[in-house]
């Protein structure tokens, strides 16, 4: 059981738009930024977002973060074939002293 | 290129010991804290450990606490991960991901089997 909670999966058509929920915590997602991964299948996991909503260079703007209270969301626009991945929401967990990660998100293209 | 490459990954029987090694490069190593993150087959991910620039702050998830040992050494880019008293729930592949988890190395695979 993960400390924070992912959908397992989402999906939509491409071009469309989907968001991935992540619910936490005051000890973590509440008090701490919250980052976002994606995993193309075997591969290595790759930083989508940091600091809530800040994108590191080379990503582009269809993938945008956001935070409310115990709770973020990963958003993805214009949707491609590409972008079906899994995708993990990640934080420091104050209570924990630990990094924490949600379950993962399974997005299909269809 | 900024870049990391974890070895020492392998089959090892229950209760075994195994070091990972992770080779920094491309950036002052000495400078940011590392993590060790696992993914167990078919799983999701689960961190391991971290450790500070200069090894005064160490954290380890309580699955691994008193069986896994973080260290570093500035001198030569490296991160290690000593695992002692292996279980077969340890089998994942094991990352090494700089702070901030914005570089992560491509994975060694952990197989604990008898």
């Amino acid at each position: 059981q993960s400390v924070l909670t992912q959908p397992p999966s989402v999906s939509a058509a491409p071009g469309q738009k989907v968001t991935i929920s992540c619910s936490g915590s005051s000890s973590n997602i509440g008090n701490n930024y919250v980052s976002w991964y994606q995993q193309l299948p075997g591969t290595a996991p790759k930083l989508l977002i940091y600091d809530n909503n800040k994108r590191p260079s080379g990503i582009p703007d269809r993938f945008s973060g956001s935070k409310s209270g115990t709770s973020a969301t990963l958003g993805i626009t214009g949707l491609q074939t590409g972008d079906e991945a899994d995708y993990y929401c990640g934080t420091w967990d104050s209570s924990l002293s630990a990094e924490v990660f949600g379950g993962g998100t399974k997005l299909t293209v269809l | 290129e900024v870049q990391l490459v974890e070895s020492g990954g392998g089959l090892v029987k229950p209760g075994g010991s195994l070091r990972l090694s992770c080779a920094a490069s491309g950036f002052t190593f000495s400078s940011y804290s590392m993590n060790w993150v696992r993914q167990a087959p078919g799983k999701g991910l689960e961190w391991v450990s971290s450790i500070s620039s200069s090894s005064s702050y160490i954290y380890y998830a309580d699955s691994v606490k008193g069986r896994f040992t973080i260290s570093r050494d500035n001198a030569k880019n490296s991160l290690y991960l000593q695992m002692n008293s292996l279980r077969a729930e340890d089998t994942a592949v094991y990352y090494c991901a700089r702070r901030g988890m914005d570089v992560w190395g491509q994975g060694t695979t952990v197989t604990v089997s008898s």
